[in-house]
């Protein structure tokens, strides 16, 4: 059974830029989320996917977006970079939601 | 607005002695309350769960206690292991049971010293 994947671990973009972050789902989740951590804070919910629609979402902006693949990998897309924006992101999924979620290790991103 | 509150950022134990970690919570709505651990350069990896229907949730070394009338909860670990060693967060959730939209507090380190 394999965990959680995400890619790049590490990324590092200027101000004014798009970035795009991927993420493998657990086998057999069918749910995937995402969340933001900043430095020496908790995860900050970004938003939610469940069979490839958007089903819930956090307080970030619209330049925030999201896709779910039949799959149900997922990728987070993050336009305009702002200095703020740089932080952990995690990906995690679970079976509709329930029980504890699996995450994976996260993709540092690096704003200059 | 801090929803969920670790107010101790560190904690140190003994090997062997018990380690308790604090977490407070202010909004009534959540009924679901989660416990991570998270290892340098890993996720965080889900530890136990308690629902607001129960007071006291028991795996192993690890005991979580709940009192809604304080909206507090705490992690207890006993015996402490080397191993332990890690940053705890206690997560909550409004949504009956399910993990969404989990709120999370700031962390506490937990060092266990041989």
């Amino acid at each position: 059974e394999t965990g959680v994947t995400q890619s790049p671990t590490h990324l590092i973009k200027t101000r004014g830029q798009q970035v795009t972050l991927r993420c493998s789902s657990q086998s057999g989740h069918n749910t995937v989320s995402w969340y933001q951590q900043a430095l020496g804070q908790g995860p900050q919910f970004i938003f939610q996917y469940y069979r490839e629609e958007e089903n819930g979402r956090g307080n970030f902006p619209p330049r925030f977006s999201g896709l779910q693949f039949p799959n149900y990998s997922s990728e987070l897309n993050v336009n305009a970079l702002e200095l703020d924006d740089s932080a952990l992101y995690l990906c995690a999924s679970s079976l509709s939601g329930l029980f504890g979620y699996t995450f994976g290790s996260g993709t540092r991103l690096t704003i200059v | 607005d801090q929803q969920v509150k670790q107010n101790s950022p560190s904690l140190s134990v003994q090997e062997g002695r018990i380690s308790i970690l604090n977490c407070d919570y202010t909004n009534s709505m959540f009924d679901y309350f989660l416990w991570y651990k998270k290892y340098p350069a890993e996720g965080p990896t889900f530890l136990i769960s308690i629902s607001s229907i129960k007071d006291k949730n028991e795996d192993g070394r690890f005991t979580v206690f709940l009192n809604k009338s304080a909206k507090h909860l705490s992690l207890h670990i006993v015996p402490s292991q080397p191993g332990d060693s890690a940053v705890y967060f206690c997560a909550a959730s409004a949504e009956g049971g399910s993990n969404y939209k989990l709120t999370f507090g700031k962390g506490t380190l937990l060092t266990v010293n041989p």
